[in-house]
């Protein structure tokens, strides 16, 4: 079936440093990519999303890519700091309804001050 | 504007002990989902409602029933609990429109089945 896989499972950078997280997908039909933010102990929020048509999305010091032919997406953060800890997790839409999600495994990152 | 809740916040059943998640949302979407969270393994879809009076299985089904009460509310309900039932569930929602459909999240419920 269908599924999400997500590299790394846990990164561990230094304050300022940039973050870089990969995920690649199975179905070539799926057309929309958020990325989720979860602190310990709470719900996961949506922190950017990027759809097919967009090859990349920035929002200040967030950024995703994507590339379709290869079927992978990253989430990059530049110029982290210690609240960018959390776990993160990204997901593509089934191909079959774009309301429908599969998620990554999600990556541990933690920002050492 | 209370978004997506959630009762209770906390469980813990006995095996065999049945229990419903209650879940509301303020938002008018149209979509409703109920995932689990366990460790290392993201988010997994238990059941959706793509609107209201309809329902569908996700990836994980077995062990649960939903019902969508309305268009705000869509509860998932354990009939008898197992020990492998043991997780954090959250309830979603989204429009469910292809281009606006981005889900937005619950507070959880941890359940603990002894």
């Amino acid at each position: 079936g269908e599924n999400v896989e997500q590299h790394p499972s846990t990164l561990s950078v230094q304050e300022g440093d940039s973050a870089v997280i990969k995920c690649t997908y199975s179905d070539s039909a799926s057309n929309y990519f958020p990325w989720y933010k979860q602190e310990l102990g709470k719900r996961p929020q949506l922190i950017i999303d990027i759809r097919s048509n967009v090859g990349e999305k920035k929002d200040q010091r967030i950024a995703v890519t994507l590339n379709k032919t290869a079927k992978h997406f990253s989430l990059h953060i530049t110029e982290t700091q210690p609240e960018d800890s959390a776990v993160y997790f990204c997901a593509a839409s089934r191909g079959d309804s774009s309301y429908k999600l599969i998620f990554g495994s999600g990556t541990r990152l933690l920002v050492r001050p | 504007n209370a978004g997506v809740t959630q009762t209770p916040k906390f469980q813990v059943l006995k095996t065999g002990q049945s229990m419903t998640l209650q879940c509301a949302q303020d938002m008018n979407h149209n979509s409703m989902y109920w995932y689990r969270q366990d460790p290392g393994m993201g988010l997994r879809l238990i059941y959706y409602s793509a609107s209201e009076g309809t329902t569908d299985k996700g990836e994980v089904p077995n062990g649960y029933n939903v019902s969508r009460l309305n268009k705000r509310e869509f509860s998932l309900r354990l009939e008898s609990a197992a020990p492998s039932q043991t997780s954090v569930y959250f309830c979603a929602s989204s429009w469910g429109d292809r281009d606006t459909d981005t889900q937005y999240f619950g507070p959880g419920t941890r359940l603990t089945v002894l």
